[in-house]
């Protein structure tokens, strides 16, 4: 399987704990983006990282999120003593680049789900 | 955050009836993709649209990026019962091509 792949499925947490979401992207793509989805709503931007680099956290909180993309191994979306309002869909995307014309490709998400 | 507004929320249709859903935006977009979701998993690209007033198809499936580039449309012909899920619009804005905007989605349910 080729595509953006993204562990765990399902995270449950309690409060005050840390979660850790992984996304490996597809081969060959080295531009990593992380997206929140609430229920019925539209996905949120929250950051876009090149290897080792952060581009735009723009939709990230300044709190108690960071996130990583190594110049081996997954990138990690970290959440620190989460709460309630935390629980939400996690999706990461990759493209092959940047700009208008490299399409976003979605893993099927991290659902977190907080005690 | 920006959201595009999309339109219509919810659809009910028979099976082999056409389907339109649009979406709009107060800016302009360099950009304009539409995903489906099914439930538990990923947006999955459906098609992609890169210049004003482009039409482009994938089988059943016709999009149009508009002439003012703020707007946005999805036809679906002969609708089956696969189709059902959530199709959200999604762009680029003109002068942050890195984040994708989304839409608030249309969810299609299809009748036999």
């Amino acid at each position: 399987n080729a595509g953006v792949m993204q562990n765990p499925r399902h995270l449950v947490r309690r409060r005050g704990q840390e979660a850790r979401l992984r996304c490996s992207p597809m081969k060959g793509h080295s531009h990593v983006y992380w997206y929140r989805q609430l229920p019925e709503e539209g996905l949120k931007f929250m950051v876009y990282l090149q290897k080792e680099n952060i581009i735009d956290e723009s939709g990230m909180p300044k709190e108690r999120f960071s996130a990583e993309f190594p110049k081996e191994g997954p990138s990690i979306l970290r959440i620190q003593q989460v709460v309630r309002g935390d629980s939400a869909a996690y999706f990461c995307a990759s493209s092959i680049g940047t700009g208008a014309i490299q399409p976003q490709h979605f893993g099927d998400g991290t659902r977190l789900s907080i005690l | 955050g920006q959201q595009l507004n999309q339109s219509p929320q919810s659809m009910f249709i028979q099976e082999g009836e056409d389907v339109s859903m649009n979406c709009t935006s107060s800016s302009i977009f360099n950009t304009w993709l539409w995903y489906k979701q099914d439930p538990g998993e990923g947006p999955v690209l459906l098609i992609a649209l890169y210049k004003a007033g482009e039409l482009t198809s994938n089988g059943r499936l016709t999009a149009q990026f508009g002439i003012t580039r703020k707007d946005s449309f999805l036809n679906i012909s002969a609708s089956i019962p696969s189709d059902v899920g959530i199709y959200f619009c999604a762009g680029h804005a003109l002068y942050n091509t890195d984040k994708l905007i989304f839409g608030t989605g249309t969810r299609l349910q299809v009748f036999p």
